[in-house]
């Protein structure tokens, strides 16, 4: 059972223009959401973060949305840098009694083409 | 500061040899996880621990072991490898729950 779900493999993205990446999840316990970037041959790195109890974060040239009674939220990168292709995955957690564990989805592969 | 550490970053194991993979934190943080990475599969947890000698199991803990007899230290064992546990690996730290982890660069592990 995925209880975070990103429902596109890739993306690909002219250079300047707008990147939106998104992600679906089915536990309504989830209250906290973050963003991960991956290069090849390296680790995850944290990228931003939402509350529950916000709808929107800015972080520079990103920005996450949460919808939560769509259990939806999404990244935008503007505009989009060739240096942004990679994976990115979105990540759920489910709370400080459950041990603060990051359930994550499958990742999407974002190309910026110049 | 060294981050998130992960030993070794690369093996092949024959198929019911054993092996433990090491992930050293020097942030004094206090949860650490073990994620399995396959292709269209993203990232799965294996085990978690909550602080020192505490550990969990995470969503795919079959084949696996874990210990957690330092802070600073997280060891994944595999008893005896299957082709199935060909995978990478990595290791992550968090100081709390709800907040950023910091991976560690992986360890790309083949069983044949």
């Amino acid at each position: 059972d995925q209880q975070v779900k990103q429902n596109s493999p890739s993306l690909s993205v002219q250079e300047g223009r707008i990147s939106i990446l998104n992600c679906d999840y089915t536990n309504s316990m989830f209250d906290y959401f973050l963003w991960y970037k991956k290069y090849p041959a390296e680790g995850p790195t944290f990228l931003i973060s939402i509350s529950s109890i916000k709808d929107k974060n800015e972080d520079g040239r990103f920005t996450v949305f949460l919808n939560k009674s769509a259990k939806h939220l999404s990244l935008h990168i503007v505009p989009s840098q060739p240096g942004d292709s990679a994976v990115y995955f979105c990540a759920a957690s489910e709370g400080y009694n459950q041990g603060g564990k990051l359930i994550f989805g499958q990742g999407t592969e974002l190309s910026v083409k110049p | 500061n060294a981050g998130v550490t992960q030993t070794p970053k690369f093996r092949v194991l024959k198929t019911g040899q054993s092996m433990t993979l090491l992930c050293a934190q020097d942030m004094n943080h206090e949860y650490m996880y073990w994620y399995r990475q396959d292709p269209g599969m993203g990232l799965r947890l294996i085990h978690y621990s909550v602080g020192e000698g505490t550990t969990a199991k995470g969503e795919v803990p079959d084949g696996y072991n874990v210990s957690r007899l330092k802070k600073q230290n997280f060891l994944l064992g595999l008893e005896s490898a299957a082709p199935s546990q060909t995978s990478v690996y990595f290791c992550a730290s968090s100081y709390q729950s709800h907040r950023e982890a910091f991976f560690g660069q992986g360890t790309r592990l083949t069983v044949v």
